[in-house]
C-alpha cells in the first residue's frame, strides 16, 4: 500500500525550533519529488515547500524562506522539513504529500499531488 | 504569483442536485489545474487532475472542464458523502502550486 506518514509535530514556543519528518513506503520514494503543505485552523491549503527526487532543487514560499528547509533521506524513504524562527502564523497542520507527473493529452506532462499523509500538527505558543 | 479564486466561498445543495464550483486564475494556466476534496479532520483528496481528467476510484459523478483562466467543478447528482470541502490548485508554475480558498459544500 502507498503510504505518507508524518511525525514531528508538537507544541513549540514562539521563535524555537521543530523538525518534521514524512515516512513513505508503498512506492520508490527516490523516483518522485515531494512537497509539504500545510492548513491553519480553520483555514485553507497553503502550499510551503517542494523538493525534487533527488533533492538537488528546492522550493520555498515567501512565508516560510529562510527559516525552512527541506530535505530528503532517499535511503531512508524519509522526507524531512526543518522549520525554525517559528511564529503563531506557522501554526497549522502539515501534510507531505507525493508529486506525480502524468503524460495527458497531446504528449503534455502535467503534475499533480495524488498521494498525501495524515497530517502532523504544530502547535506554535508560549 | 499565480492567484486561484474560487466561487462559491461556499454553497448548500441537498442530495441529488447537480453542482457546479468554480475556479478562477489570475494568468493564463493552460489545463495545468487540478481539484482535491477534503473532509473534516482529513487529508485532502485527488478528485481531477489537468483540468478534467477522472483520477483513479474517483466516480464518475464528478467531472472537470475549462483550459486557460476559467474552470469549474461539477458534480453530477450529489451523494451524502459529497459533502466537503472542494479545493482547487495550479501547477502551471514549477512547483509553485498555489490552491483556490476553497469552497465548502453543505447540506440544505
Amino acid at each position: 500500500e502507498v503510504q505518507l506518514v508524518e511525525s514531528g509535530g508538537g507544541l513549540v514556543q514562539p521563535g524555537g525550533s521543530l523538525r518534521l519528518s514524512c515516512a513513505a513506503s508503498g512506492f520508490t520514494f527516490s523516483s518522485y519529488a515531494m512537497h509539504w503543505v500545510r492548513q491553519a485552523p480553520g483555514k485553507g491549503l497553503e502550499y510551503v515547500s517542494a523538493i525534487s527526487s533527488n533533492g538537488g532543487s528546492t522550493y520555498y514560499a515567501n512565508s516560510v524562506k529562510g527559516r525552512f528547509t527541506i530535505s530528503r533521506d532517499n535511503s531512508k524513504n524519509t522526507l524531512y522539513l526543518q522549520m525554525g524562527s517559528l511564529r503563531a502564523e506557522d501554526m497549522a497542520v502539515y501534510y507531505c504529500a507525493r508529486d506525480r507527473t502524468t503524460m495527458v493529452r497531446g504528449g503534455l506532462y502535467y503534475y499533480y499531488m495524488d498521494v498525501w499523509g495524515k497530517g502532523t500538527t504544530v502547535t506554535v505558543s508560549s | 504569483d499565480i492567484q486561484m479564486t474560487q466561487s462559491p466561498s461556499s454553497l448548500s445543495a441537498s442530495v441529488g442536485d447537480r453542482v457546479t464550483i468554480t475556479c478562477r486564475a489570475s494568468q493564463s494556466i493552460s489545463s495545468y489545474l487540478n481539484w482535491y476534496q477534503q473532509k473534516p479532520g482529513k487529508a485532502p483528496k485527488l478528485l481531477i487532475y489537468a483540468a478534467s481528467s477522472l483520477q483513479s476510484g474517483v466516480p464518475s459523478r464528478f467531472s472537470g472542464s475549462g483550459s486557460g483562466t476559467d474552470f469549474t467543478l461539477t458534480i453530477s447528482s450529489l451523494q451524502p458523502e459529497d459533502f466537503a470541502t472542494y479545493y482547487c490548485q495550479q501547477s502551471y508554475s514549477t512547483w509553485w502550486y498555489t490552491f483556490g480558498q476553497g469552497t465548502k459544500l453543505e447540506i440544505k
